[in-house]
């Protein structure tokens, strides 16, 4: 089945450590994003990728980094920097081609302890 | 200003009403929108786009107005299941693979 996935869907760490979010997608998609949402807010754009090995920062870059070296997979990386890590992070893509769907993965749960 | 905003809420409306929310953007130059519905602890799925012309899926109409900036979305006949959070949505640099600004998001509560 086509679609996206995240892993893992839980993760508590420590602070000061950096962290790795997987998002891997199977449609063949050009574009991809991470979002973060806090409790009662709505999504706000970390980063975004247009294509392969291109990558833009969205609202809320610092203290986040990402790649992009295939076309299917865009890990995030939450570093030490991130002042207030703990949330849920949701990763999506959309083929850009007359359509504005984002499809999601489920998400992942960052808790920072 | 946001550059997408949404009333949060919460609404709560019984079952059978009508309920409808605005959602306003500050980029006059966006050119398409949307509205996803996000259940408790899952990730947003695609309700409807929202055309110029606006556009209908069953109970739920969609609404563009360009003079004022908005869109909107109307619920006739809710149901318990239409309980959910409401996201607003804007392609606010008007290309296919443009950057899509979130609102906060409106909470929909439907009681018996």
């Amino acid at each position: 089945d086509g679609g996206i996935t995240q892993s893992p869907k839980y993760l508590f760490r420590k602070e000061g450590q950096n962290v790795t979010l997987s998002c891997e997608q199977n449609l063949n998609h050009d574009a991809m994003y991470w979002y973060r949402q806090d409790p009662g807010q709505g999504l706000r754009l970390i980063y975004y990728s247009q294509i392969v090995n291109d990558f833009q920062k969205g609202d809320i870059a610092e203290g986040y980094s990402v790649s992009r070296e295939k076309k299917e997979s865009f890990p995030l990386t939450v570093t030490s920097a991130q002042k207030n890590p703990t949330a849920f992070y949701l990763c999506a893509s959309k083929d850009g081609v007359n359509t504005g769907e984002l499809f999601f993965g489920e998400g992942s749960r960052l808790t920072v302890l | 200003r946001k550059e997408v905003e949404q009333d949060p809420g919460p609404f709560n409306v019984p079952e059978g009403a009508t309920v409808a929310f605005n959602c306003t953007y500050s980029n006059s130059a966006s050119q398409s929108f949307f509205w996803y519905r996000q259940d408790c602890r899952k990730e947003p799925k695609l309700l409807m786009s929202v055309y110029s012309s606006g556009n209908e899926d069953g109970r739920f109409t969609a609404q563009l107005n360009r003079a004022s900036q908005y869109i909107s979305l109307l619920i006739r006949d809710s149901k318990l299941s239409d309980s959910a959070t409401y996201l607003c949505v804007v392609n606010m640099y008007g290309t296919s693979y443009g950057k899509l600004t979130f609102g906060q998001g409106t909470i929909l509560t439907v009681h018996p």
